[in-house]
């Protein structure tokens, strides 16, 4: 059973440095890997897919890397802001479609 | 384009009370459908998963059912609430046959009490 875990639980970092959110997983055989934003109370808004190909994928500020092989994905959000603080989700998807979670590190960038 | 909507955004019910929560999605035709919930502290649990109309799969056993009454409409029940039925309840869709990014409602909170 494929098992995915975020590490930190939690983070806290001063506005302006770069941020670095595990995440690993058990079983390589994946379709892709989601890393999604949830803020406080409302649902999930996706920040970055990376398919099982690729090896990383960017956005802006964000760049989210894939290694299949040893089971982690990393993000990386640069120059930190206090409106990145929210909750940070991995999630990979399974050959049907299906999204298996982490359990999410808590971000707070202050000012 | 495409929206998601799920109501009520709060409920607080007691034990033992029935449960009917609400998704609906516009703007796309013949969506894969979630149920999630997420627990306080805790990841996400896929609950239910629908690939069309009255097809509907179940990922846990537990007190809550799913029913899909028409294409873009998925439906969360339940008979008798319990305890530990409290939780934020998330419903997604995706695209029937390309595996890309899912999209999120805004959320139900459920507090039973």
């Amino acid at each position: 059973k494929q098992e995915v875990t975020q590490i930190p639980a939690a983070l806290s970092v001063p506005e302006g440095e770069n941020l670095v959110l595990n995440c690993s997983f058990t079983d390589s055989a994946i379709y892709n890997l989601q890393w999604f934003r949830q803020d406080p109370g409302k649902g999930l808004t996706s920040l970055l897919l990376i398919q099982s190909s690729q090896r990383e994928q960017t956005s802006g500020r964000l760049n989210a890397s894939l290694d299949k092989s040893s089971g982690r994905s990393t993000l990386y959000i640069a120059a930190s802001q206090p409106g990145d603080s929210a909750t940070y989700l991995c999630a990979l998807t399974d050959s049907w479609g299906k999204l298996q979670f982490g359990a999410g590190t808590q971000v707070v960038v202050t000012p | 384009s495409q929206t998601i909507h799920q109501w009520p955004a709060t409920l607080v019910q007691p034990v033992g009370s029935p449960l009917s929560l609400e998704c609906t999605v516009e703007g796309t035709s013949n969506p894969n459908l979630y149920w999630y919930r997420q627990a306080a502290g805790r990841g996400l649990q896929l609950l239910f998963y629908s690939v069309g109309i009255g097809q509907i799969s179940s990922e846990v056993p537990q007190n809550l059912s799913a029913s899909r009454p028409q294409d873009r409409q998925f439906i969360l029940s339940s008979k008798k609430l319990l305890l530990s039925d409290s939780g934020f309840y998330l419903c997604a869709w995706s695209v029937r046959v390309d595996k890309e990014t899912q999209y999120f409602g805004p959320g139900t909170r459920l507090l039973v009490l």
